[in-house]
């Protein structure tokens, strides 16, 4: 399998939940990130890894939580959201050089939805 | 810090026309310079990038794309547009220096009509 997998495609979920998105990538990159997409709303960065230590946490609610076991693997668990968390989670990887961040590769991304 | 402007948010077109969706950027520092494209309920796919070089750069799709340094832009350009080349249009941008990971621009609709 090439390049960056997630799972689930689709989730629906109650406000009361514990849910976990999964992200795996094949190319050998040294960071990932975690981005939502919301209707008509720019693409917001949540949380960047690079070399398995977070480097980014924009204001994110403390309902999601990152994990980053390796540099292959991004989880983001879920718990008591709310329904305006309700939205497209992408996922992407790349690398970090001297110049900064190369291209972005992401996966097809999680449809959220909490009922 | 860094920042995307996306001028347009729909651009509407027709079949066969040429299309340009505009991009500024702010940064006081060198960049990276990335433009690209999403079908609905899919990921973002790289069109092209700009990293140094060559300021005209060539992406994938037909598309291409010209950094202009002192004007702080990064238009997106393709010569005759299909229907299929209706999607939204993300310009994005990392700094040269600090840990910076990628920052995008609101986005373009490009509906290109029959």
């Amino acid at each position: 399998e090439t390049g960056v997998t997630q799972t689930p495609r689709h989730l629906v979920m109650g406000m009361t939940n514990k849910k976990s998105l999964k992200c795996e990538q094949h190319l050998g990159h040294n960071a990932m990130y975690w981005y939502k997409q919301s209707a008509k709303k720019p693409l917001e960065l949540m949380f960047v890894y690079s070399l398995e230590e977070r480097v980014e946490n924009n204001s994110v609610p403390s309902r999601f939580s990152p994990e980053c076991p390796n540099s292959s693997h991004l989880f983001l668990h879920l718990h008591t959201l709310q329904p305006e968390d309700s939205a497209l989670y992408l996922c992407a990887s790349s690398h970090l050089r001297q110049g900064g961040f190369t291209e972005a590769f992401f996966g097809q991304g999680t449809r959220l939805t909490v009922v | 810090a860094q920042s995307v402007t996306q001028l347009d948010s729909q651009v509407p077109v027709f079949e066969e026309a040429p299309v340009e969706l505009r991009c500024n950027y702010s940064s006081s520092v060198s960049v990276y310079l990335f433009w690209y494209v999403q079908y609905p309920n899919q990921g973002l796919q790289l069109l092209l990038k700009y990293l140094s070089g060559s300021t005209l750069v060539k992406g994938i799709n037909g598309f291409e794309a010209e950094f202009n340094k002192s004007q702080t832009s990064f238009h997106l350009r393709k010569p005759s547009v299909h229907i299929s080349d209706t999607a939204e249009y993300f310009c994005a941008v990392s700094e040269g220096t600090g840990r910076r990971a990628l920052t995008f621009g609101s986005g373009t609709r490009l509906q290109v009509q029959p």
